[in-house]
């Protein structure tokens, strides 16, 4: 089955730290990958995603590579603010339909000035 | 990208009342759209998929009789929790998939006192 494997926090780091968040999974076919964001109190919102090996995702400083043959799709910030204290989700689509997307169990990240 | 739309974002209710959340896709058709709960510090569990025109298809040990979900157009799904109690209290999202990635409503903290 598919299953995603994030690292689990909380992830304390000051600001201008860097930030490697990793996230493996198990599918089968060729999933999308997705990192999704969290703030206190709100939905998610979908931060970056790969469609097919080797994508490189990024947005608002994030980067993460959907790597095939390690099957990874680790999140990385060079330089974290504050504003970036948060929950991060890994999660996988398998691509085929309606179906719900398969999330790992989270990463809450505090970044202190 | 798609906007989804969930109401009410809060809602304070007595013990024994029905509290009834709704889910709205904007800017697209879903006819399929997925409930997930959220307990405190944890990942999104998944309720149930909501399937436009038919009866919602409830994941393994979720009370159907208790969490009543009606698709009854393309837009709209709703979430009724019915006889709420303290135990129920948690946070609600729904979200939609027109393109491999989810979309997420705001999530509705439900508390039952």
């Amino acid at each position: 089955g598919n299953s995603v494997t994030q690292m689990e926090g909380p992830v304390t780091l000051s600001e201008e730290a860097f930030l490697t968040i990793n996230c493996t999974y198990t599918a089968t076919g060729y999933p999308s990958l997705f990192w999704y964001v969290q703030y206190p109190g709100e939905g998610l919102q979908l931060l970056l995603k790969a469609t097919k090996a080797d994508d490189k995702g990024s947005n608002k400083g994030f980067e993460a590579t959907y790597r095939k043959e390690t099957t990874s799709f680790h999140l990385e910030k060079g330089s974290v603010q504050v504003s970036d204290s948060a929950v991060y989700f890994c999660a996988l689509s398998p691509n085929s339909g309606n179906t719900p997307l398969v999330f790992g169990k989270g990463t809450r990240l505090s970044v202190i000035a | 990208g798609a906007v989804v739309s969930q109401h009410p974002s809060r809602v304070i209710c007595k013990s024994g009342t029905s509290v009834k959340i709704e889910c709205r896709s904007l800017d697209f058709q879903a006819t399929t759209m997925f409930w997930y709960r959220q307990f405190p510090k944890q990942s999104l569990m998944l309720m149930a998929t909501s399937n436009e025109g038919s009866k919602a298809t409830y994941e393994q040990g979720v009370e159907k009789d208790k969490f009543l979900i009606n698709h009854a157009s393309l837009t709209l799904s709703t979430l009724t929790v019915t006889s709420a109690h303290p135990e129920d209290s948690s946070f609600y999202i729904c979200s939609a998939t027109p393109e491999p990635e989810a979309f997420f409503g705001q999530g509705t903290r439900l508390t039952v006192v």
